[in-house]
């Protein structure tokens, strides 16, 4: 199994403004999943982080607005730019492991 | 297109038995999730077929049938803290990508 740290777990924002989201996993992984959960929903993939290229995005989430570092094949961080009250949701970041998905503890953010 | 459905919402009574469904039409195939959320929390892996069939696990049961696009998550012996979201997932042959449902909220009453 694979133990993933991820903060902030909570933040409130001023619109116009940007937060970056940092996950730690305590093993080696190839990918890292980036995915958001508004409220009352399931989770909606934003983007696949791989080690040493540019991260791939779902339709509808673009590198300007959610930039994407993946320096190392333990830690990847998520930004979201720019931000408005319509970003107010739970970012996750989840790793897999033999087919089983990993999740951080969330970061639940508020956009005021 | 891809879709999963599940149930928004389901309520059983403690110490009961409930099956929640799952239908899926995604751009191949390569296993079925099933995953326990509480309110507030991350989801938590339950189980994975990638074989038609029942897996059972403790309390837990899924099964899965590929031919129709249909798994179903079994819980016996209902307990109050099974009260949580269940998310029903598919893994696509494409880009390794999770797809998950909605989810049901199962309400457990005493």
């Amino acid at each position: 199994s694979a133990v993933i740290s991820q903060k902030p777990s909570r933040d409130i924002c001023q619109r116009g403004t940007s937060l970056t989201i940092q996950c730690q996993v305590d093993s080696q992984v190839t990918m890292m999943f980036w995915y958001r959960q508004q409220p009352g929903q399931s989770l909606t993939l934003i983007a696949t982080a791989n080690q040493g290229s540019e991260a791939t995005y779902e339709s509808g989430f673009v590198i300007d607005k959610f930039p994407i570092s993946r320096p190392n094949l333990t830690f990847s961080t998520l930004t979201v730019s720019n931000m408005s009250p319509e970003d107010s949701s739970i970012y996750l970041c989840s790793v897999e492991d033999r087919a089983e998905a990993f999740f951080g503890q969330g970061t639940r953010l508020t956009v005021v | 297109g891809q879709n999963i459905d599940q149930p928004t919402e389901m309520t059983a009574t403690e110490g009961a038995i409930v099956q929640i469904n799952c239908t899926y039409q995604t751009s191949g195939f390569n296993g079925l999730f099933w995953y326990q959320q509480h309110a507030g929390e991350a989801p938590t892996f339950l189980s994975y077929n990638v074989l038609d069939g029942l897996e059972e696990k403790g309390r837990f049961s899924s099964f899965l049938s590929r031919s129709k696009g249909y798994s179903y998550l079994l819980l016996k012996e209902l307990q109050m803290k099974d009260s949580a979201s269940y998310l029903c997932a598919v893994k696509n042959t494409g880009g390794f990508k999770t797809i998950f449902g909605a989810g049901t909220r199962l309400f457990v009453k005493a």
